[in-house]
């Protein structure tokens, strides 16, 4: 069983485009975030969630905007899409907060064109 | 499964000792990256190596990559609190980039 799962893998879409990816974790873990990761492999923490409570917004565009459902899932959606949005994103959750282990979904490949 | 493995889990060392994280894989790694994730500014870049044989160096951490590009170690001298945190490994294992892993990471405490 994937412990932190993503979906899409892989997502090519237009510049101007609205799109969501999804996160979930069966780990029961309070804590979720996306992170993105770009070219040079840097990774940039853009938002957790704490029991569906936003508790870190980096300086991210407003495009972005994570959805929490229920604890167990976390979804980035971004609105009109720009060829700079273009990067690997990638879900995680920790049990608790940053001083604990993270586990990290398999990353979202997204491409604008 | 964890496409990476990390030694130890946790670590527990007195301050001014010298320790050393390693990063496993099974499959050839494109680039392996380390970073360290800190208290409230989530993960932090350290270094990365792309060379067999590899080593870099800051301040008092350095990573080196093994020729055969398949595990590195990350050795931190004479550790001070501000190490404590969890370093994980990252890397690419496809030679497109097309498929980024990470270790589970390892919690290092430093005691004064």
């Amino acid at each position: 069983d994937t412990a932190v799962s993503q979906t899409p893998k892989y997502l090519v879409t237009q510049m101007g485009n609205d799109k969501s990816i999804k996160c979930e974790q069966n780990l029961g873990h309070d804590t979720m975030y996306w992170y993105k990761q770009d070219s040079k492999k840097f990774l940039k923490i853009m938002f957790s969630y704490n029991n569906k409570e936003l508790i870190i917004n980096e300086t991210v565009p407003n495009r972005f905007s994570p959805k929490s459902p229920d604890k167990a899932h976390l979804n980035l959606h971004i609105n009109s899409l720009e060829l700079g949005d273009s990067a690997v994103y990638f879900c995680a959750s920790t049990l608790g907060g940053w001083n604990t282990e993270a586990f990290f979904g398999q990353g979202t490949r997204l491409t604008v064109v | 499964s964890q496409e990476l493995e990390q030694s130890p889990q946790s670590l527990i060392v007195q301050e001014g000792k010298n320790l050393t994280i390693n990063c496993t894989s099974s499959k050839t790694l494109y680039g392996l990256y380390w970073y360290k994730q800190k208290y409230g500014e989530g993960l932090i870049f350290l270094m990365m190596l792309q060379k067999g044989g590899e080593e870099k160096s800051h301040e008092k951490i350095t990573a080196k990559l093994d020729e055969k590009k398949q595990q590195s170690s990350l050795h931190i001298t004479a550790s001070q609190p501000s190490h404590a945190g969890i370093y994980l490994c990252g890397a690419d294992v496809s030679n497109y980039g097309q498929n980024f892993v990470f270790g589970p990471g390892t919690r290092l405490s430093v005691l004064p």
